[in-house]
Protein backbone atom coordinates (compact mmCIF):
# COMPACT_ATOMS: atom_id res chain seq x y z
CA UNK A 1 0.00 0.00 0.00
CA UNK A 2 1.40 3.32 -0.54
CA UNK A 3 2.18 5.55 2.06
CA UNK A 4 0.33 8.58 0.81
CA UNK A 5 -2.41 8.06 -1.68
CA UNK A 6 -4.68 10.30 -3.98
CA UNK A 7 -6.89 9.98 -7.08
CA UNK A 8 -5.12 11.39 -9.69
CA UNK A 9 -7.33 13.19 -11.23
CA UNK A 10 -7.93 14.75 -13.68
CA UNK A 11 -10.49 16.50 -12.21
CA UNK A 12 -12.21 18.89 -14.96
CA UNK A 13 -14.58 21.37 -13.40
CA UNK A 14 -16.21 24.92 -14.96
CA UNK A 15 -14.86 27.90 -13.13
CA UNK A 16 -16.63 28.63 -9.71
CA UNK A 17 -17.48 24.93 -9.21
CA UNK A 18 -16.31 24.02 -5.60
CA UNK A 19 -13.89 21.19 -5.75
CA UNK A 20 -12.57 18.75 -2.88
CA UNK A 21 -9.67 16.02 -3.03
CA UNK A 22 -8.95 13.32 -0.07
CA UNK A 23 -5.10 12.04 0.62
CA UNK A 24 -5.37 9.01 2.51
CA UNK A 25 -2.00 7.83 4.44
CA UNK A 26 -0.77 4.78 6.04
CA UNK A 27 1.74 5.60 8.48
CA UNK A 28 -0.18 6.78 11.67
CA UNK A 29 3.53 8.06 12.78
CA UNK A 30 2.68 10.79 10.22
CA UNK A 31 3.02 14.02 12.40
CA UNK A 32 2.57 16.96 9.77
CA UNK A 33 0.70 17.53 6.79
CA UNK A 34 0.26 19.81 4.06
CA UNK A 35 -0.65 20.50 0.43
CA UNK A 36 1.36 21.85 -2.36
CA UNK A 37 0.55 22.98 -5.61
CA UNK A 38 3.04 22.16 -9.03
CA UNK A 39 2.23 23.79 -12.07
CA UNK A 40 3.59 21.50 -15.34
CA UNK A 41 7.85 21.24 -14.80
CA UNK A 42 8.23 23.94 -12.18
CA UNK A 43 9.04 23.36 -8.10
CA UNK A 44 6.23 22.17 -5.97
CA UNK A 45 5.13 25.12 -4.06
CA UNK A 46 3.14 25.03 -0.34
CA UNK A 47 -0.53 26.01 -0.70
CA UNK A 48 -1.31 25.18 3.13
CA UNK A 49 -0.43 23.49 6.30
CA UNK A 50 -3.24 20.72 7.68
CA UNK A 51 -4.65 20.79 11.29
CA UNK A 52 -6.81 18.75 12.89
CA UNK A 53 -8.86 21.74 13.86
CA UNK A 54 -9.32 22.53 9.89
CA UNK A 55 -7.80 25.50 8.72
CA UNK A 56 -9.22 27.82 5.94
CA UNK A 57 -7.28 30.61 3.83
CA UNK A 58 -9.49 32.61 1.22
CA UNK A 59 -11.39 30.29 -0.88
CA UNK A 60 -9.27 27.11 0.56
CA UNK A 61 -10.14 24.75 3.26
CA UNK A 62 -8.09 22.11 4.63
CA UNK A 63 -9.19 19.19 7.18
CA UNK A 64 -7.57 16.23 8.92
CA UNK A 65 -9.11 13.19 10.12
CA UNK A 66 -6.29 11.30 12.12
CA UNK A 67 -8.57 8.57 13.34
CA UNK A 68 -9.54 7.95 9.17
CA UNK A 69 -6.02 8.62 8.31
CA UNK A 70 -7.20 11.41 5.60
CA UNK A 71 -6.53 14.74 4.54
CA UNK A 72 -9.01 16.82 2.34
CA UNK A 73 -8.54 20.35 0.72
CA UNK A 74 -11.22 22.24 -0.36
CA UNK A 75 -11.50 24.81 -2.89
CA UNK A 76 -14.37 27.16 -3.15
CA UNK A 77 -15.24 29.58 -6.65
CA UNK A 78 -12.46 27.98 -8.23
CA UNK A 79 -10.53 30.62 -10.78
CA UNK A 80 -8.35 29.34 -14.09
CA UNK A 81 -5.41 29.48 -12.02
CA UNK A 82 -6.12 27.25 -9.87
CA UNK A 83 -5.32 24.70 -12.97
CA UNK A 84 -2.61 22.77 -11.30
CA UNK A 85 -1.44 19.46 -9.66
CA UNK A 86 -2.25 19.53 -5.91
CA UNK A 87 0.31 17.00 -3.62
CA UNK A 88 -0.73 15.96 -0.55
CA UNK A 89 2.49 15.64 1.72
CA UNK A 90 2.96 13.46 4.90
CA UNK A 91 5.89 14.54 7.71
CA UNK A 92 7.00 11.83 9.50
CA UNK A 93 7.43 12.08 13.81
CA UNK A 94 11.34 11.24 13.10
CA UNK A 95 10.96 15.28 11.25
CA UNK A 96 13.22 14.35 8.66
CA UNK A 97 11.19 12.46 6.21
CA UNK A 98 8.61 14.08 3.86
CA UNK A 99 6.30 11.63 1.60
CA UNK A 100 4.27 13.46 -1.78
CA UNK A 101 1.70 11.67 -2.75
CA UNK A 102 1.48 11.36 -6.62
CA UNK A 103 -0.97 14.61 -6.87
CA UNK A 104 -4.28 14.68 -7.70
CA UNK A 105 -4.35 17.08 -11.77
CA UNK A 106 -7.44 19.89 -11.87
CA UNK A 107 -7.90 21.56 -14.61
CA UNK A 108 -10.42 24.46 -14.95
CA UNK A 109 -12.64 25.18 -17.72
CA UNK A 110 -13.62 28.39 -18.73
CA UNK B 1 12.14 36.86 -0.79
CA UNK B 2 14.34 34.74 -0.18
CA UNK B 3 14.67 31.77 -2.56
CA UNK B 4 16.49 28.34 -3.30
CA UNK B 5 18.70 28.56 -6.07
CA UNK B 6 19.75 25.81 -8.05
CA UNK B 7 22.19 25.18 -10.65
CA UNK B 8 23.11 24.62 -13.49
CA UNK B 9 18.96 24.17 -14.95
CA UNK B 10 19.74 21.57 -17.07
CA UNK B 11 22.43 19.41 -16.89
CA UNK B 12 22.94 16.78 -19.70
CA UNK B 13 25.41 13.68 -19.31
CA UNK B 14 26.65 10.55 -20.35
CA UNK B 15 25.74 7.29 -18.75
CA UNK B 16 28.22 6.19 -16.01
CA UNK B 17 29.53 10.09 -15.64
CA UNK B 18 29.57 12.10 -12.10
CA UNK B 19 27.43 14.88 -11.95
CA UNK B 20 27.27 16.99 -9.18
CA UNK B 21 23.83 18.95 -8.75
CA UNK B 22 24.42 22.61 -6.73
CA UNK B 23 21.75 24.77 -4.03
CA UNK B 24 22.31 27.27 -2.35
CA UNK B 25 19.58 26.98 0.52
CA UNK B 26 17.95 30.27 2.39
CA UNK B 27 20.71 31.25 4.54
CA UNK B 28 19.30 30.63 8.26
CA UNK B 29 17.95 27.73 7.29
CA UNK B 30 18.69 24.86 9.32
CA UNK B 31 17.49 21.35 7.13
CA UNK B 32 18.56 20.67 3.59
CA UNK B 33 16.73 17.85 1.06
CA UNK B 34 17.06 16.30 -2.22
CA UNK B 35 14.31 15.17 -3.74
CA UNK B 36 13.69 14.03 -7.47
CA UNK B 37 11.08 13.46 -10.07
CA UNK B 38 10.96 11.45 -13.21
CA UNK B 39 9.00 13.18 -16.01
CA UNK B 40 4.79 12.40 -15.50
CA UNK B 41 5.69 10.66 -11.52
CA UNK B 42 5.51 11.80 -8.27
CA UNK B 43 8.13 13.88 -5.91
CA UNK B 44 10.62 11.45 -4.59
CA UNK B 45 12.08 11.71 -0.89
CA UNK B 46 16.12 11.19 -1.52
CA UNK B 47 17.80 12.25 1.26
CA UNK B 48 17.51 15.30 4.69
CA UNK B 49 20.74 17.04 6.22
CA UNK B 50 20.83 18.57 9.31
CA UNK B 51 23.51 19.62 10.93
CA UNK B 52 26.10 18.51 9.17
CA UNK B 53 25.20 15.21 8.51
CA UNK B 54 22.53 12.98 6.85
CA UNK B 55 19.04 12.96 8.66
CA UNK B 56 16.93 10.28 6.64
CA UNK B 57 17.62 8.71 3.35
CA UNK B 58 15.46 6.70 1.41
CA UNK B 59 15.90 3.17 -0.50
CA UNK B 60 16.46 5.67 -3.60
CA UNK B 61 19.95 7.23 -2.27
CA UNK B 62 22.05 4.13 -2.41
CA UNK B 63 25.87 3.97 -2.65
CA UNK B 64 26.28 5.90 -6.01
CA UNK B 65 24.66 9.09 -4.01
CA UNK B 66 26.08 11.54 -1.92
CA UNK B 67 25.39 14.88 -0.57
CA UNK B 68 27.62 17.44 1.19
CA UNK B 69 27.56 20.90 2.50
CA UNK B 70 31.27 22.41 1.49
CA UNK B 71 31.08 25.45 2.90
CA UNK B 72 28.46 26.63 4.71
CA UNK B 73 26.17 28.27 1.81
CA UNK B 74 26.16 25.52 -0.82
CA UNK B 75 24.45 22.24 -0.65
CA UNK B 76 25.10 19.15 -3.04
CA UNK B 77 24.11 16.17 -4.53
CA UNK B 78 26.57 13.78 -6.02
CA UNK B 79 26.01 11.22 -8.35
CA UNK B 80 28.61 9.03 -9.14
CA UNK B 81 27.87 6.77 -12.04
CA UNK B 82 24.95 8.10 -14.01
CA UNK B 83 22.43 5.20 -15.16
CA UNK B 84 19.76 6.10 -17.93
CA UNK B 85 17.13 5.68 -14.70
CA UNK B 86 18.67 8.63 -13.04
CA UNK B 87 17.31 11.37 -15.43
CA UNK B 88 14.81 13.10 -13.64
CA UNK B 89 14.30 16.69 -12.58
CA UNK B 90 15.94 16.97 -8.90
CA UNK B 91 14.87 19.57 -6.33
CA UNK B 92 16.34 20.71 -3.21
CA UNK B 93 14.66 22.01 -0.57
CA UNK B 94 15.35 23.48 2.67
CA UNK B 95 13.31 24.89 5.95
CA UNK B 96 13.38 25.29 9.42
CA UNK B 97 14.87 28.75 10.25
CA UNK B 98 15.67 27.72 13.88
CA UNK B 99 12.79 25.58 14.66
CA UNK B 100 14.30 22.05 16.21
CA UNK B 101 12.63 20.19 15.77
CA UNK B 102 10.46 20.31 12.64
CA UNK B 103 6.55 20.95 13.17
CA UNK B 104 3.79 21.62 11.35
CA UNK B 105 4.58 25.38 10.70
CA UNK B 106 7.77 25.14 8.91
CA UNK B 107 7.31 25.22 5.58
CA UNK B 108 9.53 24.02 3.13
CA UNK B 109 11.02 26.01 0.12
CA UNK B 110 11.36 24.63 -3.19
CA UNK B 111 14.49 25.66 -5.74
CA UNK B 112 13.31 25.39 -8.92
CA UNK B 113 15.24 22.12 -9.82
CA UNK B 114 17.95 20.98 -12.02
CA UNK B 115 16.70 18.63 -14.99
CA UNK B 116 18.95 15.74 -15.46
CA UNK B 117 19.62 14.16 -18.43
CA UNK B 118 21.63 10.82 -19.01
CA UNK B 119 21.85 9.57 -22.02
Amino acid sequence: RKEVEQDPGPFNVPEGATVAFNCTYSNSASQSFFWYRQDCRKEPKLLMSVYSSGNEDGRFTAQLNRASQYISLLIRDSKLSDSATYLCVALYSSASKIIFGSGTRLSIRP
Amino acid sequence: EPEVTQTPSHQVTQMGQEVILRCVPISNHLYFYWYRQILGQKVEFLVSFYNNEISEKSEIFDDQFSVERPDGSNFTLKIRSTKLEDSAMYFCASTGAGVVPLGVTDTQYFGPGTRLTVL
